[in-house]
């Protein structure tokens, strides 16, 4: 079955430390997207990316970085300059069909815990 | 920019009952797309409806319906006999049809109860 696959679905980083967050789509959708949810908020765009080698930051990328080398991954991370990292993350995807757009398409996120 | 305001943080419904969430946007674009999106405990975010602004007709999925205003910038939802499981945050969301470097534009949000 098509999907997006987000891992690890808990997450514990120690202050000062850069973690990783896996975000893995095998819809071969063209673009990719990071948010940050903070509880009882809605969502927040991090990054997200068009096309394969390029992204371009969102409302709140500072403190984040993102890389896509390949169409279906787009990971994210966390950086020590994020401050106040401790929420839950999704990743989304979307495309295009007949130049139309459908929505997109979630993973079932990563919560993100400062300890 | 545009804007999505959903003016109601809580609202709560009997199972089985008719409930409608409300969804205001502001934009001066002609052509661009709406959604509904579901977020249950689990946090898995989940698409109820979509509505494309230049089709008059009111999307419908099932139980779940919208009442498309285009003139008054309005986009509300009605759940149709409700039940446990419509319990979730819903949120509305607006993206421009233009294809280039276009992103959602989410509202802040409803939580529906869903009383037995």
């Amino acid at each position: 079955d098509g999907g997006i696959t987000q891992s690890p679905k808990y997450l514990f980083r120690k202050e000062g430390q850069n973690v990783t967050l896996s975000c893995e789509q095998n819809l071969n959708h063209d673009a990719m997207y990071w948010y940050r949810q903070d509880p009882g908020q809605g969502l927040r765009l991090i990054y997200y990316s068009q096309i394969v080698n390029d992204f371009q930051k969102g409302d709140i990328a500072e403190g984040y970085s993102v890389s896509r080398e390949k169409k279906e991954s787009f990971p994210l991370t966390v950086t020590s300059a994020q401050k106040n990292p401790t929420a839950f993350y999704l990743c989304a995807s979307s495309t295009l069909t007949g130049g139309r757009f459908y929505g997109y398409t979630f993973g079932s996120g990563t919560r993100l815990t400062v300890v | 920019a545009q804007t999505v305001t959903q003016s109601q943080p809580e609202m709560s419904v009997q199972e089985a009952e008719t409930v409608t969430l409300s969804c205001t946007y502001d934009t001066s674009e002609s052509d661009y797309y709406l959604f509904w999106y579901k977020q249950p405990p689990s946090r898995q975010m989940i698409l109820v409806i979509r509505q494309e602004a230049y089709k008059q007709q009111n999307a419908t999925e099932n139980r779940f319906s919208v009442n498309f205003q285009k003139a008054a910038k309005s986009f509300s939802l009605k759940i149709s006999d409700s039940q446990l499981g419509d319990a979730a945050m819903y949120f509305c969301a607006y993206r421009s049809a233009d294809n280039y470097g276009q992103n959602f534009v989410f509202g802040p949000g409803t939580r529906l109860s869903v009383l037995p």
